[in-house]
């Protein structure tokens, strides 16, 4: 079974552009989390997607934003980035039933000089 | 708002022996689950245990207990007979026992295990 897949590895990007990381969950899970992992710091919750809308989100200003397509994929936004934007963005999937085994993807390490 | 805390930023341990990590939590509700975490260099997150937070038997998976204890919010993770596989960043997490819920992760602890 294909655990979560994320893309790009790593992306480098200037102040001000925009960023798009795309993540593919575990066949079968409805659900995808975002997760903001500054240096030295431990993961910060995002954005929550289910069956396409989003359920929940965490303390980050509006330009973070995304989607969740029908085949359940989904896309982080990060608009107007800033220099502290860089970090590590892990997606996760889980089922709709089962929300507390969330499975984990590689990362995206997003660099903004 | 719930909080996690991992006091101890960096341990090391040798081959072969025991070490314990320490997590604190503070949250007012009465179920919830426990996580502990484990992030290589290779940056994947990899569930290490999970504790029910109505469950008093404390969570075993293999080399790797927890003393779960309730009423101090206390959640500590003990790794018996230290593998070099082990050296990584392990993370304490909490979620609310609410579908869907987002979860609040302690900073973490960096672990090196010593041949």
């Amino acid at each position: 079974e294909a655990g979560v897949t994320q893309s790009p590895t790593h992306l480098i990007k200037t102040r001000g552009q925009q960023a798009t990381l795309r993540c593919s969950p575990i066949s079968g899970h409805t659900s995808v989390y975002w997760y903001q992992q500054a240096l030295g710091l431990g993961l910060q919750f995002l954005l929550w997607y289910d069956e396409g809308e989003e359920r929940n989100r965490g303390n980050f200003p509006p330009r973070f934003s995304g989607r969740q397509f029908p085949n359940y994929s989904s896309e982080l936004n990060v608009n107007a980035l800033e220099l502290e934007d860089s970090a590590l963005y892990l997606c996760a999937s889980s089922t709709r039933q089962v929300s507390y085994e969330q499975y984990f993807g590689p990362g995206t390490r997003l660099t903004v000089t | 708002a719930q909080t996690v805390t991992q006091s101890q930023p960096e341990m090391s341990v040798q081959e072969a022996e025991t070490v314990t990590l320490s997590c604190t939590y503070d949250t007012s509700e009465s179920n919830y689950y426990l996580f502990w975490y484990k992030q290589p260099p290779s940056r994947q997150m990899i569930l290490v245990i999970r504790q029910e937070a109505y469950k008093q038997q404390n969570a075993t998976e293999n080399r790797f207990s927890v003393n779960f204890q309730k009423a101090a919010k206390s959640f500590s993770l003990k790794i018996s007979d230290s593998q070099l596989g082990d050296t990584a960043m392990y993370f304490c997490a909490f979620m609310k026992h609410v579908r869907g819920n987002d979860m609040r992760f302690g900073a973490g602890t960096r672990l090196t295990v010593k041949p």
